[in-house]
Protein backbone atom coordinates (compact mmCIF):
# COMPACT_ATOMS: atom_id res chain seq x y z
CA UNK A 1 0.00 0.00 0.00
CA UNK A 2 0.90 3.49 -0.68
CA UNK A 3 2.12 5.06 2.17
CA UNK A 4 1.15 8.70 0.98
CA UNK A 5 -1.41 9.78 -1.66
CA UNK A 6 -1.99 12.41 -3.44
CA UNK A 7 -5.01 11.86 -5.61
CA UNK A 8 -5.14 15.56 -7.53
CA UNK A 9 -2.27 15.37 -10.16
CA UNK A 10 -3.29 18.78 -11.51
CA UNK A 11 -5.09 21.84 -9.69
CA UNK A 12 -6.40 25.33 -10.78
CA UNK A 13 -7.17 28.12 -8.70
CA UNK A 14 -8.26 31.60 -9.47
CA UNK A 15 -5.63 34.47 -7.52
CA UNK A 16 -6.88 35.32 -4.32
CA UNK A 17 -9.32 32.40 -3.36
CA UNK A 18 -8.45 29.27 -1.14
CA UNK A 19 -7.19 25.94 -2.22
CA UNK A 20 -7.23 23.04 -0.79
CA UNK A 21 -4.44 20.06 -1.69
CA UNK A 22 -5.32 16.73 -0.77
CA UNK A 23 -3.36 13.99 1.26
CA UNK A 24 -3.48 11.24 2.67
CA UNK A 25 -1.36 8.17 4.42
CA UNK A 26 -1.35 5.03 5.79
CA UNK A 27 0.49 3.92 8.83
CA UNK A 28 0.21 1.79 11.94
CA UNK A 29 3.15 3.82 13.74
CA UNK A 30 1.39 5.64 16.59
CA UNK A 31 4.50 8.54 16.25
CA UNK A 32 4.91 10.25 13.02
CA UNK A 33 4.89 13.91 11.28
CA UNK A 34 3.63 15.03 8.65
CA UNK A 35 5.00 17.29 6.10
CA UNK A 36 4.34 19.87 2.78
CA UNK A 37 7.02 21.11 0.42
CA UNK A 38 6.98 23.43 -2.33
CA UNK A 39 8.80 22.82 -5.92
CA UNK A 40 8.62 25.92 -8.13
CA UNK A 41 9.52 25.39 -11.72
CA UNK A 42 12.94 26.85 -11.15
CA UNK A 43 13.69 23.09 -9.17
CA UNK A 44 14.72 24.40 -5.36
CA UNK A 45 12.67 22.80 -2.71
CA UNK A 46 10.95 24.66 0.07
CA UNK A 47 9.33 23.17 3.16
CA UNK A 48 6.11 24.94 3.82
CA UNK A 49 4.47 23.35 7.27
CA UNK A 50 4.95 20.32 9.75
CA UNK A 51 2.21 18.57 12.02
CA UNK A 52 3.19 15.76 14.38
CA UNK A 53 0.90 13.15 15.36
CA UNK A 54 0.40 14.20 18.77
CA UNK A 55 -0.12 17.68 17.68
CA UNK A 56 -3.24 18.80 19.27
CA UNK A 57 -4.26 21.71 17.07
CA UNK A 58 -3.70 22.21 13.35
CA UNK A 59 -0.45 23.51 12.11
CA UNK A 60 -0.39 27.35 10.43
CA UNK A 61 2.61 29.10 9.00
CA UNK A 62 1.24 32.41 7.63
CA UNK A 63 -1.27 31.40 4.41
CA UNK A 64 -0.40 27.85 4.73
CA UNK A 65 -2.25 25.71 7.17
CA UNK A 66 -2.94 21.82 7.56
CA UNK A 67 -6.11 20.33 8.12
CA UNK A 68 -5.14 17.20 10.06
CA UNK A 69 -7.78 14.42 10.47
CA UNK A 70 -6.06 11.52 12.14
CA UNK A 71 -9.24 9.28 12.54
CA UNK A 72 -9.17 9.89 8.68
CA UNK A 73 -5.93 9.73 7.90
CA UNK A 74 -5.91 12.98 6.01
CA UNK A 75 -3.53 16.16 6.36
CA UNK A 76 -4.45 18.62 3.51
CA UNK A 77 -3.05 21.80 2.77
CA UNK A 78 -4.76 24.65 2.79
CA UNK A 79 -3.34 27.78 0.90
CA UNK A 80 -5.60 30.93 1.59
CA UNK A 81 -5.33 34.32 -0.65
CA UNK A 82 -3.50 32.55 -3.38
CA UNK A 83 -0.81 34.49 -5.30
CA UNK A 84 0.69 34.04 -8.79
CA UNK A 85 4.16 32.71 -7.10
CA UNK A 86 1.86 29.93 -5.26
CA UNK A 87 1.99 27.89 -9.06
CA UNK A 88 4.34 25.26 -7.91
CA UNK A 89 4.50 21.24 -7.43
CA UNK A 90 3.37 20.58 -4.25
CA UNK A 91 4.46 16.61 -1.66
CA UNK A 92 3.64 15.67 1.11
CA UNK A 93 5.87 13.38 3.15
CA UNK A 94 5.37 11.39 6.32
CA UNK A 95 7.69 10.57 8.44
CA UNK A 96 8.01 7.74 10.90
CA UNK A 97 9.30 7.24 14.53
CA UNK A 98 11.94 4.89 12.70
CA UNK A 99 13.04 8.78 10.78
CA UNK A 100 12.22 6.81 7.16
CA UNK A 101 10.76 9.34 4.86
CA UNK A 102 8.11 8.65 2.21
CA UNK A 103 6.84 11.15 -0.68
CA UNK A 104 3.77 11.48 -2.51
CA UNK A 105 3.71 11.84 -6.28
CA UNK A 106 2.50 15.50 -5.95
CA UNK A 107 0.31 18.19 -6.83
CA UNK A 108 0.54 20.43 -9.57
CA UNK A 109 -0.83 23.84 -8.48
CA UNK A 110 -1.80 26.67 -11.18
CA UNK A 111 -2.74 29.88 -10.24
CA UNK A 112 -5.03 31.90 -12.65
CA UNK A 113 -5.16 35.77 -12.58
CA UNK B 1 18.67 31.70 0.32
CA UNK B 2 18.54 28.69 2.70
CA UNK B 3 22.63 28.81 3.64
CA UNK B 4 22.66 25.25 2.53
CA UNK B 5 24.86 24.78 -0.15
CA UNK B 6 25.35 22.17 -2.76
CA UNK B 7 28.15 21.26 -4.80
CA UNK B 8 28.98 20.70 -7.90
CA UNK B 9 25.25 22.21 -8.99
CA UNK B 10 25.70 19.92 -12.13
CA UNK B 11 27.11 16.70 -13.08
CA UNK B 12 27.65 14.65 -16.10
CA UNK B 13 29.50 11.43 -15.84
CA UNK B 14 29.57 8.08 -17.96
CA UNK B 15 28.41 4.95 -16.76
CA UNK B 16 30.31 2.50 -13.70
CA UNK B 17 32.18 5.90 -13.03
CA UNK B 18 32.25 6.94 -9.09
CA UNK B 19 31.12 10.84 -8.35
CA UNK B 20 30.94 12.53 -4.43
CA UNK B 21 28.39 15.11 -3.78
CA UNK B 22 28.80 17.68 -1.26
CA UNK B 23 26.23 19.88 0.98
CA UNK B 24 27.10 22.02 3.72
CA UNK B 25 24.71 22.48 6.00
CA UNK B 26 23.05 25.77 7.68
CA UNK B 27 25.58 26.89 10.27
CA UNK B 28 24.39 25.05 13.70
CA UNK B 29 22.22 22.62 11.77
CA UNK B 30 23.02 19.47 12.89
CA UNK B 31 20.72 16.96 10.68
CA UNK B 32 21.68 16.29 7.25
CA UNK B 33 19.19 14.47 4.84
CA UNK B 34 19.81 13.53 1.41
CA UNK B 35 17.06 12.85 -1.13
CA UNK B 36 16.70 11.99 -4.58
CA UNK B 37 14.32 13.05 -6.92
CA UNK B 38 14.24 11.10 -10.60
CA UNK B 39 11.14 11.34 -13.33
CA UNK B 40 11.17 7.28 -12.86
CA UNK B 41 10.76 7.22 -9.05
CA UNK B 42 9.78 10.77 -7.82
CA UNK B 43 11.03 11.71 -4.64
CA UNK B 44 12.73 9.29 -2.18
CA UNK B 45 14.65 9.80 0.88
CA UNK B 46 17.70 8.67 1.13
CA UNK B 47 19.67 9.36 4.18
CA UNK B 48 19.92 11.15 7.34
CA UNK B 49 23.02 11.91 9.61
CA UNK B 50 23.10 13.75 12.55
CA UNK B 51 25.88 15.44 14.18
CA UNK B 52 28.28 12.78 12.59
CA UNK B 53 25.89 9.29 13.15
CA UNK B 54 23.94 7.84 10.90
CA UNK B 55 19.92 8.43 12.02
CA UNK B 56 18.25 6.85 9.35
CA UNK B 57 18.51 4.88 6.29
CA UNK B 58 15.90 4.76 3.42
CA UNK B 59 16.02 3.55 -0.21
CA UNK B 60 19.60 4.18 -0.45
CA UNK B 61 21.50 1.65 -2.79
CA UNK B 62 24.40 -0.10 -1.63
CA UNK B 63 26.65 1.47 -4.61
CA UNK B 64 25.76 4.98 -2.66
CA UNK B 65 27.01 5.26 0.71
CA UNK B 66 27.36 9.13 2.66
CA UNK B 67 28.94 10.21 5.81
CA UNK B 68 29.00 13.70 7.93
CA UNK B 69 31.85 14.81 8.50
CA UNK B 70 32.99 17.09 11.98
CA UNK B 71 32.65 20.11 10.78
CA UNK B 72 28.64 18.48 9.97
CA UNK B 73 29.44 18.68 6.37
CA UNK B 74 28.56 15.94 4.27
CA UNK B 75 28.76 13.73 1.16
CA UNK B 76 27.16 11.58 -0.77
CA UNK B 77 29.24 9.01 -2.97
CA UNK B 78 27.65 7.28 -5.51
CA UNK B 79 29.68 4.41 -7.48
CA UNK B 80 29.11 2.13 -10.27
CA UNK B 81 26.69 4.68 -11.90
CA UNK B 82 23.69 3.65 -13.80
CA UNK B 83 21.79 5.28 -16.44
CA UNK B 84 18.94 5.18 -13.92
CA UNK B 85 20.92 7.19 -11.23
CA UNK B 86 20.48 10.18 -13.25
CA UNK B 87 18.61 12.89 -10.90
CA UNK B 88 18.26 14.96 -9.02
CA UNK B 89 19.89 15.17 -5.32
CA UNK B 90 19.19 17.24 -2.66
CA UNK B 91 20.85 17.77 0.53
CA UNK B 92 18.66 19.26 3.16
CA UNK B 93 19.58 20.08 7.29
CA UNK B 94 17.59 20.74 10.33
CA UNK B 95 18.44 22.00 13.36
CA UNK B 96 17.07 18.47 15.12
CA UNK B 97 16.66 19.71 18.54
CA UNK B 98 14.08 20.00 20.50
CA UNK B 99 11.75 22.82 19.76
CA UNK B 100 9.36 23.98 17.89
CA UNK B 101 11.58 24.54 14.45
CA UNK B 102 13.01 21.49 15.09
CA UNK B 103 11.53 19.74 11.90
CA UNK B 104 11.85 22.72 9.69
CA UNK B 105 14.13 21.55 7.00
CA UNK B 106 16.17 23.35 4.88
CA UNK B 107 16.82 22.50 1.03
CA UNK B 108 19.84 23.63 -0.72
CA UNK B 109 19.95 23.85 -5.05
CA UNK B 110 20.06 20.62 -5.48
CA UNK B 111 22.78 18.72 -7.85
CA UNK B 112 21.90 17.56 -11.24
CA UNK B 113 23.76 14.47 -12.18
CA UNK B 114 23.69 13.15 -15.68
CA UNK B 115 24.87 9.56 -16.14
CA UNK B 116 25.52 9.06 -19.77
Amino acid sequence: AQKITQTQPGMFVQEKEAVTLDCTYDTSDPSYGLFWYKQPSSGEMIFLIYQGSYDQQNATEGRYSLNFQKARKSANLVISASQLGDSAMYFCAMRESGNQFYFGTGTSLTVIP
Amino acid sequence: DSGVTQTPKHLITATGQRVTLRCSPRSGDLSVYWYQQSLDQGLQFLIQYYNGEERAKGNILERFSAQQFPDLHSELNLSSLELGDSALYFCASSVSQRGPRDNEQFFGPGTRLTVL
